[in-house]
């Protein structure tokens, strides 16, 4: 079946440690995303990819780093520098042909600091 | 920055009932518009897309669009306690660079009392 894969589902971090969340989709889509959702709020964008080998800033990536080595894969690491990573964190990909904008979500990380 | 403009609610309507959710928008340039439902605790699930104005039926969920008026509108027919969920509009973001990525609203809660 074709779809987006994040683990783990749930993740504990300690303060200092820097985590990283894996995100893969086998949907041949060319971009993906990712998002942080805090309780009660909307989706922040924090990077974007939209092709392997790049990938942009969103409106809240102080304290998070990616990587796009392949077209299928998308990880984000949560450093020691975001001061309030409590979140649920959610992946995204969408075809980037066709003209159509369509992002689909994979089931998300529920990262709890300790 | 594009704005999208949702009631939080929490809207309540009785099972059997019409639920009627909107959306509003600051671009007038925005061509594709986006629902999605969220559980809580789950990841957001794109429920209809619609791209030209007028409206969209798929089941018992209609889209209607008015791009004079910027606004969008979910209608849900025959609202079942299982359509309890937040529901989240979605527009492109801006072109370029940018141009598969999607601005949400913060969502309107529904619930569908038995």
């Amino acid at each position: 079946d074709g779809g987006i894969t994040q683990s783990p589902k749930y993740l504990f971090r300690k303060e200092g440690q820097n985590v990283t969340l894996s995100c893969e989709q086998n949907l041949n889509h060319d971009a993906m995303y990712w998002y942080r959702q805090d309780p009660g709020q909307g989706l922040r964008l924090i990077y974007y990819s939209q092709i392997v080998n790049d990938f942009q800033k969103g409106d809240i990536a102080e304290g998070y780093s990616v990587s796009r080595e392949k077209k299928e894969s998308f990880p984000l690491t949560v450093t020691s520098a975001q001061k309030n990573p409590t979140a649920f964190y959610l992946c995204a990909s969408t075809k980037t042909s066709g003209g159509y904008n369509e992002q689909f979500f994979g089931p998300g990380t529920r990262l709890t600091v300790l | 920055q594009k704005e999208v403009e949702q009631n939080s609610g929490p809207l309540s309507v009785p099972e059997g009932a019409i639920a009627s959710l909107n959306c509003t928008y600051s671009d007038r340039g925005s061509q594709s518009f986006f629902w999605y439902r969220q559980y809580s605790g789950k990841s957001p699930e794109l429920i209809m897309s619609i791209y030209s104005n007028g409206d969209k039926e798929d089941g018992r969920f209609t889209a209607q669009l008015n791009k004079a008026s910027q606004y969008v509108s979910l209608l849900i027919r025959d609202s079942q306690p299982s359509d309890s969920a937040t529901y989240l509009c979605a527009v492109p973001g801006d072109s370029g660079a940018g141009s598969y990525q999607l601005t949400f609203g913060k969502g309107t809660k529904l619930s569908v009392i038995p």
